[in-house]
């Protein structure tokens, strides 16, 4: 089944205490992307990656990181994590970027909470 | 940076009737792309339709079909005959070059 994973699905942490959300895709797209939806704000992209090594900050990249080693992965790392970056997190991947209107494929969201 | 704008953050329609969520949005670009995503309370996003900026005809599918305005940056969503199933937060999405904006969303109630 085509599918867009992320884990874990649901974390309660301390600030401070770094962590990583993972995510991955087994639909071989080349677009993948980092999101954080938070009430009356609607989606705003964090990172996003085009291909392998390739990636770029989103409108709302600060306390965040991002690698593409592989493909498939696309993990999601804050080192330092704050209360404000309590959120709810999306992964997705599309085929492409830019040279189509590829449908961007989500994954099922992180729920974070830092205290 | 680019803005997408839903002026509208709750509707409501009737079974059966047609509604119309607006979308506005601004860009320097001539080529981009956009989007309306459908969010049910599961949370799970699901894309409605799509339209490339560089087609005048505007994208229908099915029930869903947009009026795109190139010139006034709008992209309006229809859905006729709503159902309840319908009933969900509509996202209009701007792409370009890997970027992709979102709006803040409508709340969409269909009254049975």
């Amino acid at each position: 089944e085509a599918q867009v994973t992320q884990n874990p699905r649901y974390l309660i942490t301390v600030t401070g205490k770094k962590l990583t959300v993972t995510c991955s895709q087994n639909m071989n797209h080349e677009y993948m992307s980092w999101y954080r939806q938070d009430p009356g704000l609607g989606l705003r992209q964090i990172y996003y990656s085009m291909n392998v090594e390739v990636t770029d900050k989103g409108d709302v990249p600060e306390g965040y990181k991002v690698s593409r080693k592989e493909k498939r992965n696309f993990p999601l790392i804050l080192e330092s994590p704050s209360p404000n970056q309590t959120s709810l997190y999306f992964c997705a991947s599309s085929l492409s970027a830019g040279d189509g209107p590829y449908e961007q494929y989500f994954g099922p969201g992180t729920r974070l909470t830092v205290t | 940076a680019q803005t997408v704008t839903q002026s509208q953050p709750e509707m409501s329609v009737q079974e059966a009737e047609t509604v119309t969520l607006s979308c506005t949005y601004d860009t320097s670009e001539s080529d981009y792309y956009l989007f309306w995503y459908k969010q049910p309370p599961s949370r799970q996003m699901i894309l409605v339709i799509r339209q490339e900026a560089y087609k005048q005809q505007n994208a229908t599918e099915n029930r869903f079909s947009v009026n795109f305005q190139k010139a006034a940056k709008s992209f309006s969503l229809k859905i006729s005959d709503s159902q309840l199933g319908d009933a969900a937060m509509y996202f209009c999405a701007y792409s370009y070059a890997g970027k992709s904006t979102f709006g803040d969303g409508t709340t969409l109630t269909v009254k049975p």
